[in-house]
């Protein structure tokens, strides 16, 4: 069975600091992928980015980074700069690389960016 | 493009009432859409899985029943709770998938109160 932790409930910052989100998962599958997903307080889920198991280049976007290590089983997400706006619940999420799997979210951390 | 839309955004309704939410894939066909509910400061839960012109798949302990779901068309899937209670109330997602991809793109949300 699959299984992601995000041990960080919440997180509060002030506006500029730089802060990063924790995410460590479980799975006996050799293939599958890796996803951050942000839910404003709108509610929407909004799609950041999709990592799968054989790359684990860490990528950049704009302020936004992820740091994918097989080795610890954990895909980190730092957030630069971070301004008011970034002030969502962020949910990891894992799905194994066969058809029909489902998506196993995290628990969700909660960053509250602070003026 | 991969937007998804759900209406309706929010629903009042008495108890006893029956409630219908659509999920539309606006720029994609979807051949998997899936519902999801969420409780107040919790984690996404997977209500069933919906593939077109087919019987949706649920989850254990989601009764088919109560929450009937309809996937007529690439585009379109429907959640009906019928009967709503009180209980019922809550933030339901619905997410939709492209045929042979990983990724699923997820509705604004509906909230649902029964009263």
């Amino acid at each position: 069975a699959q299984k992601v932790t995000q041990a960080q409930t919440e997180i509060s910052v002030v506006e500029k600091e730089d802060v990063t989100l924790d995410c460590v998962y479980e799975t006996r599958d050799t293939t599958y992928y890796l996803f951050w997903y942000k839910q404003p307080p709108s509610g929407e889920l909004v799609f950041l980015i999709r990592r799968n198991s054989f790359d684990e280049q860490n990528e950049i976007s704009g302020r936004y980074s992820w740091n994918f290590q097989k080795s610890t089983s954990s895909f980190n997400f730092t957030i630069t700069a971070s301004q008011v706006v970034d002030s969502a619940v962020y949910f990891c999420a894992l799905i194994r690389g066969t058809s029909g799997s489902r998506l196993t979210f995290g628990e969700g951390t909660q960053l509250t960016v602070n003026p | 493009g991969a937007v998804v839309s759900q209406h309706p955004s929010r629903v009042i309704c008495k108890s006893g009432t029956s409630v219908k939410i659509e999920c539309r894939s606006l720029d994609f066909q979807a051949t998997t859409m899936f519902w999801y509910r969420q409780f107040p400061k919790q984690s996404l839960m997977l209500m069933a899985t919906s593939n077109e012109g087919s019987k949706a798949t649920y989850e254990q302990g989601v009764e088919k029943d109560k929450f009937l779901i309809n996937h007529a068309s690439l585009t379109l899937s429907t959640l009906t709770v019928t009967s709503a209670h009180p209980e019922d109330s809550s933030f339901y997602i619905c997410s939709a998938r492209l045929a042979g991809k990983e990724t699923q793109y997820f509705g604004p949300g509906t909230r649902l109160t029964v009263l």
